[in-house]
């Protein structure tokens, strides 16, 4: 399968844990985003890489939010401290150049007790 | 914040019958498009239609987008069970702007 990849699919961690998680695009694709969604809306925009340079990262949620994407290929998003409102669905999605189309991986779903 | 707003927040109909959804957004628009999740599911592309276009199909599905209202309908003909799922509208903009999604119309198809 070719499509987005991440990992973990679930994750379950106590208030004040670091979580990492990990995204691998389509190969051909530079552009990767990641979003979150809570239930009931759609996905909320929050930084977005073209290669490696990151490019919007203004709207990560806060200061304990960071991503990176060290060759251009995967992607890491890592919420240190977590809080009980961190809670929801981390989904990924990746493009070739235009952000037309976005391919989106089946998502992470964090859950923060 | 999310820019689209999708109408109605959810619709329930008989296999065989259409669905149509709409969305409205706030700015102009480099192109609009729909998304598809089935319940825990990552997002999937239906169509996408640009700002200079009114009308695109794809199979059962048909896309609509008046710009001078900013909105946009999906209509999906002969419904299946398989296609209960939320529908999101998403708008695209110039440069490198990211899209923004609606909160989306759940759809439930009866068999």
């Amino acid at each position: 399968d070719t499509g987005v990849s991440q990992d973990p699919r679930h994750k379950i961690t106590k208030r004040g844990q670091n979580v990492t998680f990990r995204c691998d695009p389509i190969s051909e694709h530079n552009r990767l985003y990641w979003y979150r969604q809570t239930l009931g809306q759609g996905p909320e925009f929050l930084t977005y890489f073209q290669n490696e340079a990151q490019l919007e990262k203004s709207r990560l949620l806060s200061d304990r939010f960071s991503a990176e994407r060290p060759k251009g290929s995967f992607s890491t998003l890592e919420i240190q401290r977590t809080e009980q409102g961190d809670s929801a669905m981390y989904l990924c999605a990746s493009s070739f150049e235009s952000p037309d189309t976005q391919y989106f991986g089946p998502g992470t779903r964090l859950t923060v007790l | 914040s999310q820019q689209g707003e999708e109408d109605p927040q959810a619709l329930s109909i008989q296999e065989g019958e259409n669905a149509t959804m709409n969305c409205s957004y706030k700015t102009s628009i480099n192109n609009l498009q729909w998304y598809r999740q089935n319940s825990g599911r990552g997002l999937v592309h239906l169509i996408l239609i640009r700002s200079n276009e009114r009308e695109k199909h794809s199979g059962r599905l048909r896309v609509t987008l008046d710009t001078s209202k900013k909105s946009s309908s999906l209509l999906i003909t002969a419904s299946r069970a398989a296609d209960t799922a939320s529908y999101f509208c998403a708008t695209g903009h110039s440069g490198n702007t990211p899209l923004v999604f609606g909160k989306g119309t759940r759809l439930s198809v009866i068999a």
